[in-house]
């Protein structure tokens, strides 16, 4: 049973649209992250979201942490097809272990 | 900057046989974990340790063990190879367990037991 579900698993869009990635759990976490990974590599992180309401930008990406700090979103903007990868939301439960949701690939296409 | 360093890179066993998966970071961090990685599945955390000489389990421990003897190196070892285990395998540290660390991951080991 995956604690974290990440929707959707696959995305392929165009260069230039907008797109959401969520992350959706019934646990709460102290706090939740974002990571990127790309083939061969390992995955690295995005951003820490802390604080249930939390916004958090960079660049033309936006990290939101819900009120109940059971659910995030990624949504990027005007996406390139530098922004390929595979995308992973990972939450920290109490206890210092950190759990992952199965990741989101997208492809951007010129 | 060396980071977290995985080794092998990719290795090939038969079923039953035992190997052990090295990690080491010179980032001086408490927190060490590892991950395997499966298609449509994420990161699944087997080991983890918050520091030399404390190891704990995690969502996946079982035909794997762990140890911490010192900061840097936090090895994973296969005692009896099972075609199940093959993933691949990363290793994270973390300059202590709080939530707002960042992982820094290895490349990975990608392993395959025939």
């Amino acid at each position: 049973t995956q604690l974290l579900e990440q929707s959707p698993q696959f995305l392929s869009i165009q260069e230039g649209e907008n797109l959401t990635v969520y992350c959706n759990s019934s646990s709460v976490f102290s706090s939740l992250q974002w990571y990127r990974q790309e083939p061969g590599e390992g995955p690295v992180l995005l951003v820490t979201v802390v604080t249930g309401g939390e916004v958090k930008k960079l660049k033309r990406l936006t990290f939101q942490f819900g009120d109940a700090r059971k659910d995030s979103s990624l949504h990027i903007t005007a996406a390139q097809p530098g922004d390929t990868g595979l995308y992973l939301c990972a939450g920290m439960e109490y206890g210092n272990k950190l759990v992952f949701g199965a990741g989101t690939i997208l492809r951007v296409k010129s | 900057n060396a980071g977290v360093t995985q080794t092998p890179k990719f290795q090939v066993l038969k079923t039953g046989q035992s190997m052990t998966l090295q990690c080491a970071q010179d980032m001086n961090h408490e927190y060490m974990s590892w991950y395997r990685q499966d298609p449509g599945m994420g990161l699944r955390l087997i080991h983890y340790s918050v520091g030399a000489g404390i190891t704990d389990q995690g969502e996946v421990p079982n035909g794997y063990n762990v140890s911490r003897s010192t900061t840097e190196d936090f090895p994973l070892r296969l005692l009896s190879a099972a075609p199940s285990q093959t993933s691949v395998y990363f290793c994270a540290s973390s300059s202590t367990g709080a939530s707002n660390q960042p992982q820094h991951f290895g490349d990975g080991t990608r392993l395959s037991i025939l």
